[in-house]
């Protein structure tokens, strides 16, 4: 049963820290997705990558934020300094091809809360 | 900016009872999607629909897709306690730069 999995699962730090947060996707999908969750705004996508390259990282603050694939079985989403406005659960997804039709799978999350 | 908005934004009902949640914008998309999601997991997606006017089910569970492709309702017949969740649209636009968003989310409770 192939499973997007997301580490680390809670992370709780201090303000003006730098948080790495990592995303194994399905082997064989080629875009992968970040995404944020608030409960004041949401799930708001904060980019995507199709086969390692960014696509768009538009959602994303740019001056703190820093999304990269290493290679096809890593993603990772950076935020330095991180903010106590950063808290939230953060999603990535992964899908087999195209973003505009194919199934996104979703893991877990990250729950990120800084103090 | 598009905007996915769902009402109503919280429904608690009886098992068995029917609901209704409605997925509104002023935009025009590609297609949308609904999902739910439980507590401590990611949005499983339920279904996607394409075609404006069209209409899928699944199960107990009936989508449809507005003749515009703005809006979207999801009804469920005789709501049972596993139908609890929050259930999200999404769509996705493909003019000019991919988007794709999130709806603001109905959180349902279904009462034993």
């Amino acid at each position: 049963d192939a499973r997007v999995t997301q580490t680390p699962r809670d992370k709780v730090t201090e303000m003006g820290q730098e948080v790495t947060m990592r995303c194994q996707p399905i082997l064989g999908h080629n875009t992968v997705f970040w995404y944020r969750q608030t409960m004041m705004q949401g799930l708001e996508l904060l980019a995507y990558f199709r086969n390692r390259a960014p696509l768009d990282d538009s959602g994303m603050p740019k001056d703190r934020f820093s999304a990269e694939m290493p290679d096809a079985t890593l993603a990772t989403l950076k935020i330095q300094p991180s903010e106590p406005r950063d808290s939230a659960v953060y999603f990535c997804a992964s899908a087999r091809g195209s973003p505009f039709t194919d199934t996104q799978y979703f893991g877990p999350g990250t729950r990120l809360t800084v103090l | 900016t598009q905007l996915l908005e769902q009402s109503p934004q919280f429904l608690s009902i009886q098992e068995g009872e029917n609901l209704t949640v409605y997925c509104n914008s002023s935009s025009v998309f590609s297609s949308l999607q609904w999902y739910r999601q439980e507590p401590g997991e990611g949005p499983v997606l339920l279904v996607t629909v394409v075609t404006g006017g069209e209409v899928k089910k699944l199960k107990r569970l009936t989508f449809q897709f507005g003749d515009a492709r703005k809006d979207s309702s999801l009804h469920i017949t005789a709501a049972q306690t596993g139908d609890t969740g929050l259930y999200l649209c999404a769509g996705g636009s493909t003019s000019g730069t991919y988007k794709y968003i999130f709806g603001t989310g109905t959180r349902l409770k279904v009462l034993a």
